[in-house]
C-alpha cells in the first residue's frame, strides 16, 4: 500500500493566489516525520517544510505552511501569494520513527505546480 | 559548506557497462542515502548507510552495489548497465535517526543506459 499519496499530478495557480498541494499518508507509528521538498526546473532538492507527529502546531515557513489534520492523515502544503519562481515539482515526503522507518524518507509521486502571470 | 557533493552531474553509458556514482558529504551525517527518481513515480530508495562501514538495502536494490568506508563518501556501483537503470539518482545524507532529521539531497546524476 502507497504510505504517502499525492492525488494531483498538476496543478496551477495565478500569480499572487494561493494553492493547496494534497498529501495524505498511511503509518501505524506514533512518531513521525513530515517533510515537502521543492524541485525545479533545474532538477535539485530543495527542503521547504517539516510537520512533526507531535507537534501541536501547524508549521510555517515564510510563504509555506502545512495543513496538518493527523486523525485525517493529511498533511497539505500551503503557498500562499504565489509567485512565478513557485513553478516546480513539490514531494511530500515521510520518516517514520520505528521499524527501521527512520533509515529512510517515503516519497509521494509528486505534483506539477505551474504559477500563471 | 559544500553540503552534499554528487559527482558526475550526467553520463552516457552502454548497456553491460559498469561505473561508479560518487557521493561525499562535509556535514559529518551519519546517514546517507540513495535514491532513484522515475517520471511519476517520486524518489526510491536503493541503498542506504548508518554509518562507516553499515549499509543495507532500500526499496530497488537490484543491480547496484554499495560500501561504506569513511563517514563522508557513499559510492554507488552499477554492476552492469541496463536500459532500466535510465535514471535521475541523488545521494542524501541526514544527521541520524531522529524523525525529526530531514535529508539534505545533492544536485542529482541524469544517467543514461543505451
Amino acid at each position: 500500500a502507497q504510505k504517502i499519496t499525492q492525488t494531483q499530478p498538476g496543478m496551477f495557480v495565478q500569480e499572487k493566489e494561493a494553492v493547496t498541494l494534497d498529501c495524505t499518508y498511511d503509518t501505524s507509528d506514533p512518531s513521525y516525520g513530515l517533510f515537502w521538498y521543492k524541485q525545479p526546473s533545474s532538477g535539485e532538492m530543495i527542503f521547504l517544510i517539516y510537520q512533526g507527529s507531535y507537534d501541536q502546531q501547524n508549521a510555517t515557513e515564510g510563504r509555506y505552511s502545512l495543513n496538518f489534520q493527523k486523525a485525517r492523515k493529511s498533511a497539505n502544503l500551503v503557498i500562499s501569494a504565489s509567485q512565478l519562481g513557485d513553478s516546480a515539482m513539490y514531494f511530500c515526503a515521510m520518516r517514520e520513527g520505528r521499524g527501521g522507518g527512520y533509515n529512510k524518507l517515503i516519497f509521494g509521486a509528486g505534483t506539477r505546480l505551474a504559477v500563471h502571470p | 559548506n559544500a553540503g552534499v557533493t554528487q559527482t558526475p552531474k550526467f553520463q552516457v553509458l552502454k548497456t553491460g557497462q559498469s561505473m561508479t556514482l560518487q557521493c561525499a558529504q562535509d556535514m559529518n551525517h551519519e546517514y546517507m542515502s540513495w535514491y532513484r527518481q522515475d517520471p511519476g513515480m517520486g524518489l526510491r530508495l536503493i541503498h542506504y548507510s548508518v554509518g562507516a562501514g553499515i549499509t543495507d538495502q532500500g526499496e530497488v536494490p537490484n543491480g547496484y552495489n554499495v560500501s561504506r568506508s569513511t563517514t563522508e563518501d557513499f559510492p554507488l556501483r552499477l554492476l552492469s548497465a541496463a536500459p532500466s537503470q535510465t535514471s535521475v539518482y541523488f545521494c542524501a545524507s541526514s544527521p541520524g535517526d531522529r524523525v525529526g532529521y530531514g535529508y539534505t539531497f545533492g544536485s542529482g546524476t541524469r544517467l543514461t543506459v543505451v
